[in-house]
């Protein structure tokens, strides 16, 4: 089967530029999850949905920060403009219907973006 | 936000060793997850433990689970130079969200 598919792998661009990073989640999972992992502030939630609905964007860093999910087969985290300090590994997992909790979460290889 | 902490930092052993990490945590769980993350990649789930257990096993993986003392362990037998990778630990409380510590780096020196 295939896993959680993210792209790019890797993201250099300057700042102030938009960066769009996409996530295909495993097919009949209907949780998704964005987290950011750096080494000064670990693995961080940013953001999930279920069934396509955004439930906990609490985690989202501010207003530049956007994640959309138009459907159960791709989403997307959209940063505009970018900074520096949005410089990480960007996470995508998803996760099968039950309470997500509840459930292991499978990660894709991640985004790697460095903001000049 | 429930968080775990792992304990120690960082292990390093030689092959064959076994390999235990420590996660202690702070409230009420319904479940307990242990992930491994490679250099590089993301995160891989090894095993879960719903808060009515106390032990489980999968492979060369040993879990622990104390909600007394709210703390779990990972025991890895019989080390190999793969094994060599960040480990963490995720409580599950009710809600749908995993909150990962800092995680143990475990070195296995061939």
């Amino acid at each position: 089967d295939a896993g959680v598919i993210q792209s790019p792998r890797h993201e250099v661009t300057e700042m102030g530029q938009e960066v769009t990073l996409r996530c295909k989640p495993i097919s009949g999972h209907d949780y998704l999850f964005w987290y950011r992992q750096t080494m000064m502030r670990g693995l961080e939630l940013l953001i999930y949905f279920n069934n396509n609905v955004p439930i906990d964007d609490s985690g989202m860093p501010e207003d530049r920060f956007s994640a959309k999910m138009p459907n159960a087969s791709f989403s997307t985290l959209k940063i505009q403009p970018s900074e520096p300090r949005d410089s990480a590994v960007y996470f995508c997992a998803s996760s099968p219907p039950g309470q997500g909790g509840n459930q292991p979460q499978h990660f894709g290889d991640g985004t790697r973006l460095s903001i000049l | 936000s429930q968080q775990g902490e792992e304990d120690p930092q960082a292990l390093s052993i030689q092959e064959g060793e076994n390999a235990t990490m420590n996660c202690s945590y702070k409230t009420s769980i319904n479940n307990l997850q242990w992930y491994r993350q490679n250099s590089g990649r993301g995160l891989v789930h090894l095993i879960l433990i719903r808060s009515n257990e106390r032990e489980k096993h999968s492979g060369r993986l040993r879990v622990t689970l104390d909600t007394s003392k709210k703390s779990s362990s990972l025991l890895i037998t019989a080390s190999r130079a793969a094994d060599t990778a960040s480990y963490f630990c995720a409580p599950a409380t009710s809600g749908s969200r995993l909150t990962f510590g800092e995680g143990t780096q475990l070195t296995v020196n061939p």
